[in-house]
């Protein structure tokens, strides 16, 4: 079952621009990762965030968890025609039988026009 | 970063064929192996997580019979899609993880788009 939430769905900006997109998810996590996903491809993985941190950067991509609101939003800045793609978060679970596994939320579909 | 590689890209057969999809960590020593599957415009749905040496864990309302996957090495796991049918049809994502240290991202394949005639 897809836990996560994200939003929005669709998102369309120009280049050069910020995006942000969100996500929640509904149980304990040991982690939150952020995937890439370029069309008929595979996923890629961008950033892992532990429960125990708050925000994390890399390049361009900033994330931020707030486990009390049980939510991320990864924004990436300054973007590139090259960063169309469809972003998805994944939650591990913490403890249990769904230990380790991703479960993802639903994504966002990001197009930025050159 | 690390690599797994997934073969073939596509797949296009007549229903009842079965069809045997590998994936491969090619740097690094894969201690798990997952087998999603996408629809169009649609998030990744786990189909079974599958560990070296051992029988794969299926998800609720997966078919093990019908999707039968091997893991007989820590950088091969293949999922066999059984007499497929048209309803088969999808984009199949694999990943794999070395739990060997916490906290590590899965990594993905580039996935394998079947169809079935």
């Amino acid at each position: 079952s897809q836990q996560g939430e994200e939003d929005p769905q669709a998102l369309s900006i120009q280049e050069g621009e910020n995006a942000t997109m969100n996500c929640s998810y509904k149980t304990s996590i040991n982690n939150l990762q952020w995937y890439r996903q370029n069309s008929g491809r595979g996923l890629v993985h961008l950033i892992l965030i532990r429960s125990n941190e708050r925000e994390k950067h890399s390049g361009r991509l900033r994330v931020t968890l707030d486990t009390s609101k049980k939510s991320s939003s990864l924004l990436i800045t300054a973007s590139r025609a090259a960063d169309t793609a469809s972003y998805f978060c994944a939650t591990v679970n913490a403890g249990g039988t769904s230990y380790g596994k991703l479960t993802f939320g639903q994504g966002t579909i990001l197009t930025v026009h050159p | 970063g690390a690599v797994v590689s997934q073969h073939p890209s596509r797949v296009i057969c007549k229903s009842g064929t079965s069809v045997k999809i590998e994936c491969r960590s090619l740097d690094f020593q894969a201690t798990t192996m997952f087998w999603y599957r996408q629809f169009p415009k649609q998030s990744l749905m786990l189909m079974a997580t599958s560990n070296e040496g051992s029988k794969a864990t299926y998800e609720q309302g997966v078919e093990k019979d019908k999707f039968l996957i091997n893991h007989a090495s820590l950088t091969l796991s293949t999922l066999t899609v059984t007499s497929a049918h048209p309803e088969d049809s999808s984009f199949y994502i694999c990943s794999a993880v070395d739990w060997t240290y916490s906290n590590q991202p899965q990594h993905f394949g580039d996935g394998t788009r079947l169809s079935i005639l």
